[in-house]
């Protein structure tokens, strides 16, 4: 696609419900992360896909977070018993090559799934 | 592990003026420092990107520096204008993106 699509772009959950988020990356691209912005705050590292390497899950918050990539394209990110903490816009984007450091890589975001836990 | 900062945290300037947003980090093992724009309610726009052997790149008003070595980045808006308004931040790429908090800039017509 033309860029990184999201979705749902909004959704609003009953606290302990379990939510899943869609990421569909820019076509081509290896590389694909998946960010955390809470109100007023800074982007929170989540997970980073890379081609067919293990994916970097050093920044899930706890074990009711978890995330998927199949056929190396889309991406699941699933909060299982959602909490109102984790009311935050959960950002995916994507680079177009899984070796960091390529001269002139770069990232491209969605525009965000927002997510309330009332 | 990586730590990004940034200052001033929020920046309100009257339109025309010249402003500079600085950018920290602690780990001068990087590969790329890149800025990125963030109008409310959407996502993050790339502004600039400066290989980790380069110094600076420009783009139209926009001028980005890096120097590695004392793990700083500087972003120099000239001309400032209300549609420059929106927050600022800035990534340091190492194993991944490590973003800083951002800089919320406001220009006033």
């Amino acid at each position: 696609g033309a860029g990184v699509s999201q979705s749902p772009s909004n959704k609003v959950t009953e606290k302990g419900k379990d939510v899943e988020l869609r990421c569909d990356p820019i076509s081509g691209h290896t590389a694909l992360y998946w960010y955390r912005q809470s109100l007023g705050q800074g982007l929170e590292f989540l997970i980073y896909f890379q081609g067919n390497s293990a994916p970097d899950k050093s920044g899930l918050p706890s074990d009711r977070f978890s995330a998927e990539r199949t056929g190396g394209s889309v991406s699941t990110l699933t909060i299982q018993r959602t909490q109102q903490e984790d009311s935050a816009v959960y950002l995916c984007a994507s680079s177009p090559v899984w070796r960091l450091g390529i001269s002139g890589n770069t990232i491209y975001f969605g525009e965000g799934s927002w997510l309330t836990v009332v | 592990k990586q730590e990004v900062t940034q200052i001033p945290a929020a920046l309100s300037v009257p339109e025309g003026e010249n402003l500079v947003l600085n950018c920290s980090f602690t780990d001068s093992a990087i590969y790329n420092l890149q800025w990125f724009r963030q109008d409310p309610g959407k996502g993050l726009t790339s502004l600039l990107l400066i290989q980790s052997s380069q110094r600076e790149q420009t783009s139209g008003r926009l001028n980005a520096s890096l120097d590695k070595s004392s793990g700083r980045s500087t972003l120099y808006i000239a001309a400032s204008q209300p549609g420059d308004s929106a927050t600022y931040l800035c990534a340091a790429l190492g194993q991944n993106f490590v973003f800083g908090p951002g800089t919320r800039l406001s220009v006033l017509p």
